[in-house]
């Protein structure tokens, strides 16, 4: 069964700084894509960035960017110059590409709580 | 941005009662879903919903959970006899497809709490 790993339960940043998000994950499988969702106070879950295995180019979104290490099983998150707005839950998530996504089912890890320090 | 709705944000019960938690979906959307956090622990995954029928569920998701979709707009978990370690934030999801890449939205839960 695959396993999602966050091993920093909360981190703190100052505003206009970089900081990376960790995250681990266990599968046997090859294919399979992997998300970071963001929570914040409203609770609602926001989709961040995500990356499929296959490739090779870590993906990008304005000010969030992975690093994947697919030999590694590693998938951390950076956000560059973080604002007050960025202070959430972040979650890691995995989902099998297995039967060409018929399985719906994300894999969360357990969070990281990150504060923005003015 | 469209939005999944859920109501109410908070419900109380008390143990063996019978709860709906109601969800709207984005409106062009197929799929649906159901989540739940326990406080402090992992989001987990409880069933996945498509064509008007269950097309995946976890071993969470018992004979105690049902899900319906009564009226082509709203997307409910009904909690038959509710326990204790029902207690949890319920989060319902929606997507267009069902690729493994699709984005997910998700709602804003509902905190279940069972006395």
């Amino acid at each position: 069964a695959q396993t999602v790993t966050q091993s920093q339960p909360e981190m703190s940043v100052q505003e206009a700084e970089t900081v990376t998000l960790s995250c681990t994950y266990d599968t046997s499988e090859s294919d399979y894509y992997l998300f970071w969702y963001k929570q914040p106070p409203s609770r609602q879950m926001i989709l961040v960035i995500r990356q499929e295995a296959y490739k090779q180019q870590n993906a990008t979104e304005n000010r969030f960017s992975v690093n994947f290490q697919k030999a590694a099983k590693s998938f951390s998150l950076k956000i560059s110059d973080s604002q007050l707005g960025d202070a959430a839950m972040y979650f890691c998530a995995y989902r099998s590409a297995r039967g060409g996504g018929a399985t719906n089912k994300l894999i969360f890890g357990t969070g990281t709580l990150l504060a923005v320090q003015p | 941005e469209p939005e999944v709705t859920q109501t109410p944000s908070h419900q109380v019960t008390q143990m063996g009662q019978e709860v709906i938690l109601r969800c709207v979906p984005i409106s062009n959307h197929l799929y649906f879903y159901w989540y739940r956090q326990i406080l402090g622990q992992k989001v987990e995954f409880l069933v996945s919903f498509y064509n008007n029928e269950i097309s995946e569920k976890s071993e969470i998701f018992d004979d105690q959970f049902s899900v319906e979709r009564p009226d082509g707009s709203n997307f409910t978990l009904k909690i038959r006899s509710t326990k204790l370690e029902d207690s949890a934030m319920y989060f319902c999801a929606s997507s267009e497809m069902r690729g493994v890449g699709e984005k997910l939205f998700f709602g804003s839960g509902t905190q279940l709490s069972v006395l």
